[in-house]
């Protein structure tokens, strides 16, 4: 079976920074990679899909990139609104797989 | 505009079967690469596929899960139905529904859930 792993698990920073989360597979993933953005006590919310497409409306400081095991997600310049829980997620052989999460919280 | 809405009983106890229904409006479950999927949330913890439904009644499954769960087509061509049973403590959550895309969509967000349900808290209990 393929885990996912993110990291790092939490990560503390400020607003205006660059901020990169890593989501690594135990083996090679497909093109169907996605990101989520969740903030508490709300449903996860599509960031990028494909690897690197901006599902319509979400701000271009979020980009997607990677391939084969290890994909990144970057936000160029954090804003207030960015702090949050963001999941990746995969699809492969029709089983979904999400990573366990990485929490951006306010230094 | 892509709607879903989770419903059913937000206690129950252990043993038994949870079934949950997915109200949702905005797309039709007939057209060529729709699907529904569940996914659960424990508290504090992270997201969990549980399964999917898609317009053509193939079904996928979570493979750890597989042996407790079903997903149908509702009563109502607008509704998707959730049975888990034996259900135990561990099984507290969130459960959200979300619309899903395979197959037919070009160009589009494939293999993902683009739209969700607000989440229904399930806890397990005696």
């Amino acid at each position: 079976d393929i885990q996912l792993t993110q990291s790092p698990s939490f990560l503390s920073a400020s607003v205006g920074d660059r901020v990169t989360i890593t989501c690594r597979a135990s083996q090679g993933l497909s093109t169907y990679l996605a990101w989520y953005q969740q903030k508490p006590g709300t449903a996860p919310k599509l960031l990028i899909y494909g690897i690197s497409t901006l599902q319509s409306g979400v701000p271009s400081r979020f980009s997607g990139s990677g391939s084969g095991t290890e994909f990144t997600l970057t936000i160029s310049s954090l804003q207030p609104e960015d702090f949050a829980t963001y999941y990746c997620q995969q699809f492969k052989n029709f089983v979904f797989i999400f990573g366990p999460g990485t929490k951006v919280e306010i230094k | 505009q892509i709607t879903l809405k989770e419903s059913g009983p937000t206690l129950v106890k252990p043993t038994q079967t949870l079934t949950l229904t997915c109200t949702f409006s905005g797309f039709s479950l007939s057209t060529s690469g729709a699907g529904v999927a569940w996914i659960r949330q424990p508290p504090g913890k992270a997201l969990e596929w549980l399964g999917i439904i898609y317009w053509d009644e193939d079904k996928r499954y979570s493979p750890s899960l597989k042996s407790r769960l079903t997903v149908t087509k509702g009563t109502s061509k607008n509704q998707v139905v959730l049975k888990m049973t034996n259900m135990d403590p561990v099984d507290t959550a969130t459960y959200y529904c979300a619309h899903s895309l395979f197959g037919y969509c070009s160009g589009s967000s494939c293999a993902t859930f683009d739209n969700w349900g607000q989440g229904l808290l399930v806890t397990v209990s005696s």
